[in-house]
């Protein structure tokens, strides 16, 4: 399997600007994250889907950011309009439900700079 | 309730030498504890992970000490090498088959010096 696969690897806009990321998931996997990573905040959680539901929004930062995954292999972070502050590394990563056990895979990123 | 603190920031230390990553959470309903490696220019990956059950975990050179009674645990790197170089999280989750969130650390950055 070729793991989570991210695109754009890099991307740069300028302010103002719709902003989309996408995710293709390991196939098999019912769960997927994402998660945005910058040096003063970490790695925060801002959604994830079970069976392509969304399960828990409360990591969104606001009505800017939006995400859907319309089907198990495909899922979007939609930024609109981008603002200099969204700059960051983003990250998707999934995951198989198993008993006693909770691995995440992680993709490569998508570094985004707002200009 | 929801946070894990991680300490120290940064870290460096010489080849052969044994960092020590800590961690500390609040939520005593967490029950799955993992250590994520990254390395720059790449997403974290699972390094160990520890379930209450036992106080330490060995794989190779890595190990997992676990305190249930103080709600810390944390990593220890035996004969460090300069390519254990990375980025460090901790992280806690409950892991009832749902496959819960993780609550991640805020990240060490170890540097071993050859």
């Amino acid at each position: 399997d070729a793991g989570v696969i991210q695109s754009p690897r890099h991307e740069v806009t300028e302010m103002g600007q719709e902003v989309t990321l996408r995710c293709k998931p390991i196939s098999g996997h019912d769960y997927l994250f994402w998660y945005r990573q910058t040096m003063m905040r970490g790695l925060e959680l801002l959604i994830y889907f079970n069976n392509n539901v969304p399960i828990d929004d409360s990591g969104m930062p606001e009505d800017r950011f939006s995400a859907k995954m319309p089907n198990a292999s495909f899922s979007t972070l939609k930024i609109q309009p981008s603002e200099p502050r969204d700059s960051a590394v983003y990250f998707c990563a999934s995951s198989l439900a198993r008993p006693l056990l909770n691995e995440q895979f992680f993709g490569p990123g998508t570094r985004l700079t707002v200009l | 309730q929801q946070q894990v603190k991680q300490s120290p920031q940064s870290l460096i230390v010489q080849k052969g030498g044994i960092p020590i990553i800590n961690c500390a959470y609040e939520n005593t309903a967490f029950d799955y504890f993992p250590w994520y490696q990254q390395f720059p220019g790449k997403g974290p990956a699972l390094l160990i992970a520890i379930r209450p059950d036992v106080s330490e975990k060995k794989e190779g050179r890595f190990t997992i000490s676990f305190n249930k009674s103080a709600k810390q645990f944390s990593l220890h790197i035996m004969d460090s090498q300069p390519g254990d170089s990375a980025t460090y999280f901790c992280a806690a989750s409950r892991s009832n088959f749902g496959n819960e969130k993780l609550t991640f650390g805020t990240g060490t950055r170890l540097t071993i010096i050859p």
